[in-house]
């Protein structure tokens, strides 16, 4: 079985303060790791995956996460937030080739001027 | 860049009628999926779809539930009897592969009155 916690359902930070959203997963096998965003009244967009090369992934918008398999964890970083970084954030996971993605609760990141 | 296509974008309908999503995947993909998201809540697997047949679904996706790729371009869902409870934002989703992430449209939202 394969399934994602995400601490924190919802995270503000100050506009240019780091931004950290946690993620832990749980998986039988190696997992495919994913961080989706979702602005209001749109679809889920892939921000980054991992998928068993480099332990840090950079994906759009600034944002990286670093797949830590001793803390089964897959947490998503940006330096510096800026306002339209307000959203949603999924990290999903997927067991395996044909399997398919298992999002978590997500958590809404707000950002104060 | 390729884009995953859903009509309409909003529906509203009487509890008790039947509704079809329509969803266009990017044409090269041959992994389809739904998706469906009640407000605030987390985004929940309905079921995939592949070589013209469901891979898998969950429980939520029981007899009143059917998905249909009626042509080369076009996966639908249909609901044969709605219940308020089918409330919810519903996703397409489609993939070359499942570890390779997925591409998801902009979502309908269906409301059962």
């Amino acid at each position: 079985a394969q399934s994602v916690t995400q601490l924190g359902s919802h995270v503000s930070v100050s506009e240019g303060a780091l931004v950290l959203l946690r993620c832990n997963y749980s998986s039988s096998v190696p997992p495919y790791l994913f961080w989706y965003v979702q602005y209001p009244n749109q679809g889920l967009q892939l921000l980054l995956k991992y998928t068993s090369a480099a332990t840090l992934v950079k994906g759009i918008n600034g944002f990286e996460a670093e797949f830590k398999k001793s803390e089964t964890s897959f947490h998503l970083t940006k330096p510096s937030a800026h306002m339209s970084d307000a959203a949603e954030y999924f990290c999903a996971v997927n067991s395996g080739g044909y399997q398919k993605v298992t999002f978590g609760i997500g958590t809404k990141l707000q950002v104060i001027p | 860049e390729p884009e995953v296509t859903q009509t309409p974008s909003h529906q509203v309908t009487q509890m008790g009628q039947e509704v079809i999503l329509r969803c266009v995947p990017i044409s090269n993909h041959l992994y389809f999926y739904w998706y469906r998201q009640i407000l605030g809540q987390k985004v929940e697997f309905l079921v995939s779809f592949y070589n013209n047949e469901i891979s898998e679904k969950s429980e939520i996706f029981d007899d009143q539930f059917s998905v249909e790729r009626p042509d080369g371009s076009n996966f639908t869902l249909k609901i044969r009897s709605t219940k308020l409870e089918d409330s919810a934002m519903y996703f397409c989703a489609s993939s070359e592969r499942p570890d390779y992430g997925y591409t998801f449209g902009s979502g309908t939202r269906l409301t059962v009155v």
